[in-house]
C-alpha cells in the first residue's frame, strides 16, 4: 500500500531565508505526486505535480520540488520565502488504477517570522 | 468564477441532527470526491463519483450518504450527527488523470 510521510510537523523560517520541505513516499510504481497549499480558514491549492519525465518541477508561487527516486523523497523547495507562504502544506500521491485517492502526508505547518 | 464551490463554508448543529452540504463544480470534470480533514489536520478520502456513479466508498459510517444528481454537483448527507463527525469536509473535483481542484471547505462543528 502507498504511504507518504512528512516528517516535519512544524518548520519556523526567516522571512527571506530558504525553505524546503520534506516528503517521502512508499509506493511500489512510479508515483504521482503533488504538493498542496492550506493557508488558514481555506481550502486546498495546487502547487505543483510530478507525473514522469524531468525530475525537478516548477510550480506556482516560485516553489519547486525534486523527485529523487534513490530516496523516495519529493521535497519541495523554495529559495526566498515571503509572510505569505505561512500556511499548512501537504505532499500527497495517488495510485493510477484509482485515480484521485489521494493519500496525503501528516502535513507541515509553516510559520515566517520577520 | 469559483471552480469547486460548497456550501454552507461554517455548519454548527447538535448531535442526532442531519445536515447536507453541497459541492458544485464548474470545471466540467468527470470525477468529484469527498475528503475529510479531522481535528490534526489530517485528510482522508471518503467517496468519489465518476459520472454519477460511486467510485471509491472508504471505510465511513452508512450514516453518510453522497449524492449526485448529475457530474457537476456531488453533496454529502449525514444523518444522526455525532461529536466524532466534527471535521472540516472538502469536495474536489478533477479529470482522470489530472490534479484534483478542491473547494474552499465546509467546518462541521457538532455539539
Amino acid at each position: 500500500a502507498q504511504s507518504v510521510t512528512q516528517p516535519d510537523i512544524h518548520i519556523t523560517v526567516s522571512e527571506g531565508a530558504s525553505l524546503e520541505l520534506r516528503c517521502n513516499y512508499s509506493y511500489g510504481a512510479t508515483p504521482y505526486l503533488f504538493w498542496y497549499v492550506q493557508s488558514p480558514g481555506q481550502g486546498l491549492q495546487l502547487l505543483l505535480k510530478y507525473f514522469s519525465g524531468d525530475t525537478l518541477v516548477q510550480g506556482i508561487k516560485g516553489f519547486e520540488a525534486e523527485f529523487k527516486r534513490s530516496q523516495s523523497s519529493f521535497n519541495l523547495r523554495k529559495p526566498s520565502v515571503h509572510w505569505s507562504d505561512a500556511a499548512e502544506y501537504f505532499c500527497a500521491s495517488t495510485p493510477t488504477d484509482s485515480w484521485g485517492k489521494l493519500q496525503f502526508g501528516a502535513g507541515t505547518q509553516v510559520v515566517v517570522t520577520p | 468564477d469559483t471552480a469547486v464551490s460548497q456550501t454552507p463554508k461554517y455548519l454548527v448543529t447538535q448531535m442526532g441532527n442531519d445536515k447536507s452540504i453541497k459541492c458544485e463544480q464548474n470545471l466540467g470534470h468527470d470525477t468529484m470526491y469527498w475528503y475529510k480533514q479531522d481535528s490534526k489536520k489530517f485528510l482522508k478520502i471518503m467517496f468519489s463519483y465518476n459520472n454519477k456513479e460511486l467510485i471509491i466508498n472508504e471505510t465511513v459510517p452508512n450514516r453518510f450518504s453522497p449524492k449526485s444528481p448529475d457530474k457537476a454537483h456531488l453533496n454529502l448527507h449525514i444523518n444522526s450527527l455525532e461529536l466524532g463527525d466534527s471535521a472540516v469536509y472538502f469536495c474536489a473535483s478533477s479529470r482522470q488523470g489530472s490534479p484534483l481542484h478542491f473547494g474552499n471547505g465546509t467546518r462541521l462543528t457538532v455539539t
